[in-house]
């Protein structure tokens, strides 16, 4: 089954405690990207990918990082988390990046 | 400031009726533009898309209109039904170097059918 995967789904943590969020996907696809989701700021793009070794800024990369050593995984680093990174995380991921098929998310809550 | 603007935060329509959904950009250079379909636990799927080449896509029940000069484009359903009830995002990229250079969000549309 194509899809692409997140882990964890949920993860409560503390600030300053770094975190990895996982993102795998199955489709061969070259493109994948980071979104966050906030209540009436829509979908926000964090950063992007279009092929291994290969990232770039999305519209909010402040305080993440993020690894594309291989085509299927793209991971997102938070170094020193702080609250005001509470969100709802989507990765994505597509062969030319505009039709983009999306994880199921993870909720992130930073205490 | 934002790119790609819906306008309505919700929209409520009677099960069987049109649905409308509207989407404003600013940017000139955005050359692409989708809907994505989300419900609630759930990521958003891809429901349809546009080039800015061509004024109209059509997808079984979805239609998807493009006035460039206005910056405009729209989501049509017809006929809606109770499943449509999901909050809908538009999107626009461009193209850049053969990939789509990000994809913008609107903040969405929460199309609630009635039965």
């Amino acid at each position: 089954e194509a899809q692409v995967t997140q882990n964890p789904r949920y993860l409560i943590t503390v600030t300053g405690k770094k975190l990895t969020v996982t993102c795998s996907q199955n489709m061969n696809h070259e493109y994948m990207s980071w979104y966050r989701q906030d209540p009436g700021l829509g979908l926000r793009q964090i950063y992007y990918s279009m092929n291994v070794e290969v990232t770039d800024k999305g519209d909010v990369p402040e305080g993440y990082k993020v690894s594309r050593k291989e085509k299927r995984n793209f991971p997102l680093i938070l170094e020193s988390p702080s609250p005001n990174q509470t969100s709802l995380y989507f990765c994505a991921s597509s062969f030319r990046g505009h039709e983009q098929f999306f994880g199921p998310g993870t909720r992130l809550t930073v205490l | 400031d934002q790119q790609v603007k819906q306008n309505s935060p919700s929209l409520s329509v009677q099960e069987g009726r049109i649905s409308i959904l509207n989407c404003d950009y600013t940017n000139s250079m955005f050359d692409y533009f989708l809907w994505y379909k989300k419900y609630p636990a759930e990521g958003p799927t891809f429901l349809i898309s546009i080039s800015s080449i061509k004024d109209k896509n059509e997808d079984g029940r979805f239609t998807v209109f493009l006035n460039k000069s206005a910056k405009h484009l729209s989501l049509h359903i017809v006929p809606s039904q109770p499943g449509d009830s999901a909050v809908y995002f538009c999107a626009a990229s461009r193209n850049s170097g053969g990939g789509a250079d990000g994809l913008t969000f609107g903040k969405g549309t929460h199309l609630i059918i009635q039965p």
